[in-house]
């Protein structure tokens, strides 16, 4: 099935630094979200953005809703050790299906 | 309850044997999703429902697979005569059902087939 392309796939920083991932796709999506996913959990919803060009904060984390409606960017200010992870966008399809991308894995050296 | 409970937590089966992952949703949430997860890669859409009914199961990836939602609550995903390639993290994710895209998902079963 259809697929968000997430980039980087994976990241390794220093503790401290900030962090940036984007989401592409071909298609409009009228909403986007960002989840968070721990070792053996399910992900946990980050931030939902819900109008394009939309600019949302929550602590330390950043997301855009890009104006195309494509495309979706999130950043991490000052990255402390429990924000390693994996991170997902996901686009709302259709009623209620989300489509999400392959993930961002995010290393942290204290 | 207070969030969506996933069991078994892990299940290992051999091929060809029939599996039923459960899914009991939070209390009111009136839609329930299926999502497959395999090894490093993204949540892959399975089935939806809204209350018992399931008005989109394009997901399902064959004729080996079902679901169903009773009482508005529980849910079970069954996976026929399994293949190694069914193995995989099954995620189960439960909303209002209203215009909230706040999903919340349980831990999800791991099933390895052997």
């Amino acid at each position: 099935g259809q697929q968000l392309n997430q980039s980087p796939q994976s990241m390794f920083i220093q503790e401290g630094e900030d962090v940036s991932m984007n989401c592409t796709s071909s298609s409009i999506f009228n909403t986007w979200l960002w989840y968070k996913q721990d070792p053996g959990e399910g992900p946990v919803l980050l931030i939902a953005l819900y109008k394009a060009g939309e600019l949302t904060s929550n602590g330390r984390l950043t997301a855009q809703f890009g104006i195309t409606r494509k495309d979706s960017f999130l950043n991490i200010s000052a990255s402390i050790p429990s924000d390693v992870g994996i991170y997902f966008c996901a686009g709302v399809q259709g009623a209620q299906k989300l489509v999400f991308g392959q993930g961002t894995r995010l290393t942290i050296n204290p | 309850g207070a969030g969506v409970s996933q069991s078994p937590s892990n299940k290992v089966t051999e091929k060809g044997k029939d599996v039923e992952l459960r899914c009991d949703p939070i209390s009111g949430h009136t839609a329930l999703y299926w999502y497959r997860q395999s090894l490093g890669q993204g949540l892959e859409f399975l089935i939806y429902f809204q209350g018992n009914s399931a008005p989109d199961k394009s997901g399902l990836p064959s004729d080996r697979f079902s679901a169903e939602r009773t009482g508005g609550s529980v849910s079970t995903l069954t996976i026929q005569r399994t293949q190694q390639e069914d193995s995989a993290v099954y995620l189960c994710a439960s909303s209002p059902g209203r215009e909230n895209y706040g999903y919340t998902f349980g831990s999800g079963t791991r099933l390895t087939v052997v």
